[in-house]
């Protein structure tokens, strides 16, 4: 089966703590890729990362951060010193190359920050 | 243009009426797809185009629901005899092949 799983629904935190948004996924191929995408309250799915399964390296984008994992198949996503802006819904999804790319989506996480 | 536009951005109908969604893609983007953003079922693929290629149309819920996509460019996404539980946001997405999704601003469908 290939699957994402977002088992946190709702998160909550006060400007300025740092939040780890959690993404578990399945599959038995061993080409593949993951994304993050954020929904703000405008409703657009805006990109933040693309990863394949080859490259295990975490990356670090300003406050952003991700760590893959393949041995226990996750890929979480760290906000560092959040902010109100951040506030959305964030969707870890998973693709794959020969299946025409259609992405498989986890049920997203919403984050609320407040001040 | 500079990103993938749709039209409309809301959409209210009565059950039973057909409705058309127009998507304008990434100007030069080959691949398109649309999903379906919906409160029980989450977001869910329904149609791919690539280039002349057969679309694969393995998401889409019902033969009610069609697609096509003209001149390799603008697609619309038609849905016959609308049901209350098409009431969703359908978004579309395009993509230079192979690479990251670039998604629409999507519309809104409310079916009363």
């Amino acid at each position: 089966a290939q699957k994402v799983t977002q088992a946190q629904t709702e998160i909550s935190v006060v400007e300025k703590e740092d939040v780890t948004l959690d993404c578990v996924y399945e599959t038995r191929d061993t080409t593949y890729y993951l994304f993050w995408y954020k929904q703000p309250p405008s409703g657009e799915l805006v990109f933040l990362i693309r990863r394949n399964s080859f490259d295990e390296q975490n990356e670090i984008s300003g406050r952003y951060s991700w760590n893959f994992q393949k041995s226990t198949s996750s890929f979480n996503f760290t906000i560092t010193a959040s902010q109100v802006v951040d506030s959305a819904v964030y969707f870890c999804a998973l693709s794959f190359l020969y299946n025409t790319d259609k992405l498989i989506f986890g049920t997203g996480t919403r984050l609320q920050v407040f001040p | 243009g500079a990103g993938v536009s749709q039209s409309p951005s809301n959409k209210v109908t009565e059950k039973g009426k057909d409705v058309e969604l127009r998507c304008d893609p990434i100007s030069g983007h080959t691949a398109l797809y649309w999903y379906r953003q919906s409160l029980g079922q989450g977001l869910e693929f329904l149609i791919y185009f690539q280039g002349n290629s057969a679309p694969d149309k393995s998401g889409l819920p019902s033969d009610r629901f069609s697609a096509e996509r003209t001149g390799g460019s603008v697609s619309t996404l038609t849905i016959q005899r609308t049901q209350q539980e098409d009431s969703a946001v359908y978004l579309c997405a395009s993509t230079q092949g192979g690479d990251t999704q670039y998604f629409g601003p999507g519309t809104r469908l409310t079916v009363l």
